[in-house]
């Protein structure tokens, strides 16, 4: 069965530094997301992406955050200069279409940790 | 104001019962989807069940059922014959149909599920 794959799935990295978390969706699959869980809470949305370009942010996903699909397969999640507060589950999720019955397939998370 | 809303934060079931978890959401839209989400400790999120708004009979998928009651705006997930692999969170999340939200899908706070042996 397909399924979204993430790499890596443990990243710890110092204040300040750039981290880039990378996602493989599911192959046939035109929609894709990130979502984040910090611990103990629950999952909030970050972003959209579709035809290459964003379609919809959350007001959490500010100037340090950015996405791109570099090649056909890859969807990457890059945070420029980390904060303490950015330490969380991120979740990719991928999606056939963006109608309300359509399932949204989640990767199994990097956990990102930010000392 | 919450869109989904789970009133249980913690639940313990026997093994081998059945257990309800609560979830109600507001939406003004017709058009929506409701989806169940399961999440052990390992972290993964897995999917389990799903409601359309105009589907006409409650989901089931297994031992998941969805006990949808529209009028009242709430979307029930009953896992019968508990098992102690079902020991996890449990999240009740919503996709609307608006254009300008058809992208996210809106997670509850969840439910914790312990189930007892």
């Amino acid at each position: 069965e397909p399924e979204v794959t993430q790499t890596p799935s443990h990243q710890v990295t110092q204040m300040g530094q750039e981290v880039i978390l990378r996602c493989v969706p599911i192959s046939n699959h035109l929609y894709f997301y990130w979502y984040r869980q910090i611990l103990g809470q629950k999952v909030e949305f970050l972003v959209s992406f579709y035809n290459n370009e964003i379609s919809e942010k959350s007001e959490i996903f500010d100037d340090q955050f950015s996405v791109e699909r570099p090649d056909g397969s890859n969807f990457t999640l890059k945070i420029r200069s980390t904060k303490l507060e950015d330490s969380a589950m991120y979740f990719c999720a991928s999606s056939e279409g963006a109608s309300f019955y359509n399932e949204q397939f989640f990767g199994p998370g990097t956990r990102l940790t930010v000392l | 104001a919450q869109k989904i809303t789970q009133t249980q934060p913690g639940m313990f079931v026997q093994e081998k019962e059945a257990v309800t978890l609560d979830c109600t959401y507001d939406t003004s839209d017709p058009s929506y989807g409701l989806f169940w989400y399961k999440q052990p400790s390992s972290g993964e999120m897995i999917f389990l069940i799903y409601q359309g708004s105009y589907d006409q009979q409650n989901a089931t998928e297994g031992r998941y059922s969805l006990n949808f009651q529209k009028a009242r705006k709430s979307a029930n997930l009953v896992i019968s014959a508990s098992q102690l692999g079902d020991s996890a969170m449990y999240f009740c999340a919503m996709r609307e149909g608006m254009k300008t939200s058809y992208d996210k899908v809106i997670f509850g706070p969840g439910t914790s599920l312990s189930v007892i042996p």
